[in-house]
């Protein structure tokens, strides 16, 4: 079976553009996180959607970030402008409806922001 | 808030010898505890997990213990291999679906 999906893997940006990072999950799974991850902060919970209606964005940093899930087999996470601050490993994972503690990875996409 | 504390890293260790990791955990009510794995260029994976006081979580050898006393989920394993290697984070899960995550451990093994 397919796990989590993520693209690009890699993403190197001049700051003051866009980004656009995406998420495939788990077929048939029901919630879906999105994490970033720094040396600095560890592994912080950005936002997190349930049957693709978003739950809690109270970990998104900024009105900068904004992120969409427009069907249960995709979801965008954008940040418009970048900034050399938002470098940094972004995880989507995703979980079942019957919701067991267990979340599911992608590989992540790692972003850099010259 | 709901937060989680591990040890600092790296832990360095010789094959075949016996690992702890650290992890402490403040929370609300009664959360339920997890370690993932994290190996070079993947994403977390679930390794053991707990969720009520006194269960053991166990998986590839290692092991874990909740313990509500001391608010402790300390991770161990008799004998190591240089395939364990990684990083290791605690995580509890409280009043979110959303897990919350310590700072992570990097583990090396040496042959």
């Amino acid at each position: 079976d397919a796990g989590v999906i993520q693209s690009p893997r890699h993403e190197v940006t001049e700051m003051g553009q866009e980004v656009t990072l995406r998420c495939k999950p788990i077929s048939g799974h029901d919630y879906l996180f999105w994490y970033r991850q720094t040396m600095m902060r560890g592994l912080e919970l950005l936002i997190y959607f349930n049957n693709n209606v978003p739950i809690d964005d109270s970990g998104m940093p900024e009105d900068r970030f904004s992120a969409k899930m427009p069907n249960a087999s995709f979801s965008t996470l954008k940040i418009q402008p970048s900034e050399p601050r938002d470098s940094a490993v972004y995880f989507c994972a995703s979980s079942p409806q019957a919701f067991t503690g267990e979340l599911f990875f992608g590989e992540g996409s790692r972003l850099t922001v010259l | 808030g709901d937060s989680v504390t591990q040890m600092e890293g790296p832990v360095t260790l010789s094959e075949e010898a016996f690992l702890t990791i650290n992890c402490t955990y403040t929370a609300t009510g009664y959360p339920s505890l997890f370690w993932y794995v994290q190996y070079p260029g993947e994403g977390l994976q679930l390794l053991l997990k707990a969720t009520k006081a006194d269960d053991k979580g166990s998986n590839k050898g290692f092991e874990a213990t909740y313990r509500k006393e001391t608010t402790s989920f300390h991770l161990e394993k008799g004998s190591v291999q240089v395939s364990d290697s990684a990083v290791y984070f605690c995580a509890l899960r409280s009043r979110s679906p959303g897990l919350v995550f310590g700072a992570g451990t990097i583990l090396r093994v040496k042959s």
